[in-house]
């Protein structure tokens, strides 16, 4: 299974852009990359998911790097809300699909 | 979204006993679902993989006699830990693949397990 890297833990103004990097240069062409979150005490939650093109929905951005070796999460606002540990992961297209947790990163935001 | 419900969310159990943790995925079928356990300030790890009506494939290092795990129909994972102890204290988490759309996971909210 591929592997990422993130750093552990970053800080961010609340109403600032936080730009959350992940390494995975290992992935493999069908390998999808996904971001989910985990607030204290609870299942993670997801963000986001790519391929190859840049993606955007109602909570994030997701810009994945021309090689496809790195890509990183982009909240254009935090909010004390977004303060949680986010985890980059990648998936495979095919075969069960599983999961595997990297340390994540724990974003704290500032008020 | 999808909505992957645990139940219990907490469960405290004496030594020895054994418990049951429930994973239903709500408003989907999945032949997929997966058993996580975390400890405090630690990612997730990853226990087994469960697919409906067969046997589970446990992750190097996972006891499957001692995490039974079943996965009798296309909405329900149970994960039973026997014989616990305190050691087993942790965080469980299950999450479910939509058959239909199986990309990406949805998880449950998580089973706060403490053995006394």
């Amino acid at each position: 299974d591929a592997k990422t890297t993130q750093p552990n833990s970053m800080e961010s103004n609340e109403e600032e852009p936080v730009h959350l990097p992940c390494n995975h240069s290992t992935i493999s062409g069908t390998d999808y990359i996904h971001w989910y979150r985990q607030l204290p005490s609870q299942g993670p939650e997801y963000v986001i998911h790519g391929l190859t093109s840049n993606v955007n929905n109602r909570m994030a951005s997701l810009a994945i790097a021309e090689d496809r070796k790195s890509s990183t999460l982009i909240l254009h606002r935090a909010t004390l809300r977004d303060a949680a540990v986010y985890y980059c992961i990648l998936s495979a297209t095919s075969g069960t699909y599983k999961y595997i947790f990297g340390t994540g990163t724990r974003l704290k935001v500032l008020a | 979204g999808a909505v992957v419900s645990q139940h219990p969310s907490w469960v405290i159990c004496k030594s020895g006993t054994s418990v049951k943790i429930e994973c239903r995925s709500l408003d989907f079928q999945a032949t997929t679902m997966f058993w996580y356990r975390q400890f405090p300030k630690q990612s997730l790890m990853l226990m087994a993989t469960s697919n409906e009506g067969s046997k589970a494939t446990y992750e190097q290092g996972v006891e499957k006699d001692k995490f039974l795990i079943n996965h009798a129909s296309l909405t329900l994972s149970t994960l039973t830990v026997t014989s616990a102890h305190p050691e087993d204290s942790s965080f469980y988490i299950c999450s479910a693949r939509d058959s239909v759309r199986p990309i990406w996971a949805f998880f449950g909210q998580g089973t706060r397990l403490t053995v006394v």
